[in-house]
Formats: structure tokens, sequence, C-alpha cells
């Protein structure tokens, strides 16, 4: 079946460091990728997403990359701030974001 | 326009009581899902819903668990006889045909 596997947190970064939390992932036929944010006692939010091979997703300058060839939508982001403290998930479904499978997740904490 | 509304936030259950969790999506959204978020770990899928009909049930326990989304009123996701491991953050998310979803708060859910 389909499946998500991200790096393992927490990762803690000192404020305007570059970052970069990896995700790899199994399906079968061609998934769309998503990342989602969750802030300390909230749902999840959409962070962003890629719909197919080679696209670029970004958001609050967050990017990543969907790499068919290596199975990989790793997140970046050049200079983070205190507030990027959350929870990342790394997750894959359909086009439309339904029926996602998602990783275990990986916490940040940016530290001024 | 009021995002997923998931209540009680928090609900502490004896073991062998009965959970109740309510969530009422998003105005528009008939699609509801949900999932649950053990410690430490990952969101995963348990059901999805659309108004009086339940769609895919592959990541519900087969005992216990129940759900419903009823023509009026809020989806319910039911634990009959909760157990210690039951206790984790159950999300609902909503969506509309071929839209993201959007997660509400969660409910968090402590058995003793």
């Amino acid at each position: 079946g389909d499946s998500v596997t991200q790096m393992e947190g927490p990762v803690t970064l000192s404020e305007e460091a570059f970052l970069t939390i990896n995700c790899t992932y199994t399906a079968t036929g061609y998934p769309s990728l998503f990342w989602y944010v969750q802030y300390p006692g909230e749902g999840l939010q959409l962070l962003l997403k890629a719909t197919k091979a080679d696209d670029k997703g970004s958001n609050k300058g967050f990017e990543a990359t969907y790499r068919k060839e290596t199975t990989s939508f790793h997140l970046e982001k050049g200079s983070v701030q205190v507030s990027d403290s959350a929870v990342y998930f790394c997750a894959l479904g359909d086009n439309a974001g339904n029926m996602l499978t998602f990783g275990g997740g990986t916490r940040l904490m940016v530290k001024p | 326009n009021a995002g997923v509304m998931q209540n009680p936030r928090h609900l502490v259950r004896r073991r062998g009581q009965e959970a109740r969790l309510r969530c009422s999506p998003m105005k528009g959204h008939s699609h509801v899902y949900w999932y649950r978020q053990l410690p430490e770990e990952g969101l995963k899928f348990m059901v999805y819903l659309q108004k009086e009909n339940i769609i895919d049930e592959s990541g519900m326990p087969k005992e216990r668990f129940s759900a419903e989304f009823p023509k009026e009123g809020p989806s319910i996701l039911r634990i009959q006889q909760v157990v210690r491991g039951d206790s984790a953050a159950y999300f609902c998310a909503s969506s509309q045909s071929n839209s993201p979803l959007h997660f509400g708060n969660g409910t968090r859910l402590t058995v003793t």
C-alpha cells in the first residue's frame, strides 16, 4: 500500500537558519503530494502541494519539489522564524487532497 | 464562513464508558473524514462519509467504533467501551468534491 516516510524530529534550528525536512513516499500510480502544518493545539493546515512530477509547491517562503525519480518531496525554507515552530506532515493522496496518507510528522523548533 | 467545528475539544472517559465526538463540516461541504493521531505519531485515516452514507471505513477498528453523518446535524464518531489505547486526538476534516481537506482543531480523548 501507499506510505510516506519523514525524517524524525525534533529539528531544532536558530532563527534565520536554512530548513530541510526530508520526505519520501511509496505509491502506486501518480499521487499528488502535500505538506501540512500543525501549530500547537490546532488542526492541520495545508501548507503547499504539487500534483505532478517536477511541480514545485510554494507558500509562506516554504517550497517543495515533486521528484518522481527519487520519490521525494523534501520541504525547504531559506530562513526560518520562531513562528514556524510547529509539526510538519508530508502526505500523499488524490489530486483533490482527499483520502490522504500521512507521514509520522516532524516537529520543528526554532529558537530566537 | 466558519471552519470545521469539532466538540468537545477535550473529553475524559473512564474505561468502559462511551465517547461521542462531533464534527460540523464547513458550510457547503458534504464530505467528512475522520483521522486519529496517536501520541507522537502521524494521522491515520479512519473513515470517509458523505451525507447518510459511509464511503470508506477501511481504517476503522472492526469493533466498538462507528461513525455516521446524518442528513441533518453533525457527523458523530462513537467509541463504545473505551480502553486506554483509544486515548488519542481525533481529527475531522471536510471537503466538497475535488477540493482540499479542511481540518478541525480536533478532540483530545483521554481514557483513565
